[in-house]
């Protein structure tokens, strides 16, 4: 298995609070991404990352922001959590970006109250 | 952006059947198909995928096809067996990003 961890693997948090979750690779991958995963819309891509304090959004970004200060370490935070974030959230890393393999990590499930 | 419609959202099949899922994309810039299987409480993991300059694919029982023409590719599974029971997802990708399909829940019935 690729060497990706996410933590925490689960959180429950209350609306309004702050929420970093943290995706730490062990591959040395240039690429990391960090996807949403909800019943009936599949993943869909929230931020990603090409490189050290390279970010870009992705199609759900509204709400989230990212940072990516070392190469093994990708965070994703939510300001201030809203019930509609209430999600199971997973991280990917590729060496190639969209022209190959994507692996990811165990998912995290956040519960915003 | 691109969108990526998968057929159907739950599929079951008697064991040995064949088991087929087919995904449209829209984007026709998109030029690698990977195929992922999730298993209950685990990320998806890759089992195969297939480039635009190629029509089709096989690995042992599974296989994929595409039709660049009309914009689909399918997920074929062949003498299925219950450890194939899981979510598949299938996705496309252009130069930035990954496009994921919803999804099918396929039960293999012993």
């Amino acid at each position: 298995d690729a060497g990706i961890t996410q933590s925490p693997r689960h959180k429950v948090t209350e609306t309004g609070t702050p929420v970093t979750l943290r995706c730490h690779q062990t591959e040395n991958h240039r690429y990391m991404y960090w996807y949403r995963q909800d019943p009936g819309h599949g993943l869909r891509l929230i931020h990603y990352s090409y490189g050290v304090k390279d970010t870009d959004k992705g199609e759900v970004s509204d709400g989230y922001s990212v940072s990516r200060s070392k190469t093994e370490d990708f965070l994703l935070t939510l300001e201030s959590a809203t019930s509609s974030q209430t999600s199971v959230y997973f991280c990917a890393i590729s060496d190639m970006g969209t022209y190959n393999e994507q692996f990811f990590g165990p998912g995290t499930r956040l519960t915003v109250l | 952006g691109e969108n990526v419609e998968q057929h159907p959202s739950t599929l079951s099949v008697q064991e040995g059947d064949s088991a087929v899922i087919k995904c449209t994309y829209s984007d026709s810039a998109s030029n690698y198909f990977p195929w992922y299987k999730q298993e209950l409480g685990k990320g998806p993991q890759l089992i195969i995928d297939i480039r635009s300059n190629v029509g089709e694919k096989k690995d042992q029982r599974i296989a994929v096809t595409l039709n660049k023409t009309a914009k689909h590719f399918s997920l074929h599974i062949t003498e299925t067996q219950p450890e194939d029971s899981a979510v598949y997802f299938c996705a496309a990708s252009n130069s930035n990003q990954f496009y994921f399909g919803t999804g099918t829940s396929l039960t293999v019935i012993p």
